[in-house]
């Protein structure tokens, strides 16, 4: 069945670290894959989307990489600051006016 | 996107009582859902609130323990009924916008069943 894989946390980092968070998924068709953040308290918030393979989502330097043959959707960021310390979801929806189907959240840590 | 806001944000229940939670946008949209985030776990789509009609529910959730209203094109309500400890999670309504495949969620209501 339909399924999202993420890499489990917590990822702790130093400020101005790499950041990595590996997501693969399982679908059948085409779909849009997405990374949410959760801050503290918080709602979800978009992050970055990306609808066909080879392209490229990027907002707040955060950056992932549609890659249909690796089923795969890796969200980085080239210099973490401590206010990136959140909860990132990878998720994807087969078609407009699908659900959401989401992973397990990675808690990333960001430490001055 | 669009602006969302969910009432109330926050509430403790007695178990067996109900809570109603309202989810306002500030636009027309044709899709809008709700999820339920347990604590410390990922989002699980509750149900579809659907304009005119009933919410089409997900395996695993039923209209009688969560019934949604929506009666026009900005608001939606879900009721969570007759509640228990285990109901104690993160409600977030979403919508999606026309044209477009991402979702937007509301700031959530954190619920907390004694």
């Amino acid at each position: 069945g339909d399924s999202v894989t993420q890499m489990e946390g917590p990822v702790t980092l130093s400020e101005e670290a790499f950041l990595t968070i590996n997501c693969t998924y399982t679908a059948t068709g085409y779909p849009s894959l997405f990374w949410y953040v959760q801050y503290p308290g918080e709602g979800l918030q978009l992050l970055l989307k990306a609808t066909k393979a080879d392209d490229k989502g990027s907002n707040k330097g955060f950056e992932a990489t549609y890659r249909k043959e690796t089923t795969s959707f890796h969200l980085e960021k080239g210099s973490v600051q401590v206010s990136d310390s959140a909860v990132y979801f990878c998720a994807f929806n087969k078609a407009a006016g699908n659900k959401l189907t989401f992973g397990g959240g990675t808690r990333v840590l960001v430490k001055p | 996107s669009a602006v969302i806001s969910q009432k109330p944000s926050r509430d403790i229940c007695q178990r067996g009582t109900s809570l109603t939670i309202q989810c306002q946008v500030d636009s027309q949209v044709t899709m809008m859902f709700w999820y339920r985030q347990q604590p410390g776990q990922s989002l699980t789509l509750i149900a579809t609130a659907n304009q005119g009609s009933e919410a089409t529910y997900e395996s695993g959730f039923v209209i009688d323990k969560f019934p949604i209203s929506r009666p026009n094109l900005t608001f939606s309500t879900l009721t969570v009924s007759n509640m228990s400890p285990e109901d104690s999670s993160i409600y977030l309504c979403s919508v999606e916008l026309a044209g477009g495949r991402a979702q937007y969620f509301g700031p959530g209501t954190r619920l907390l069943v004694l």
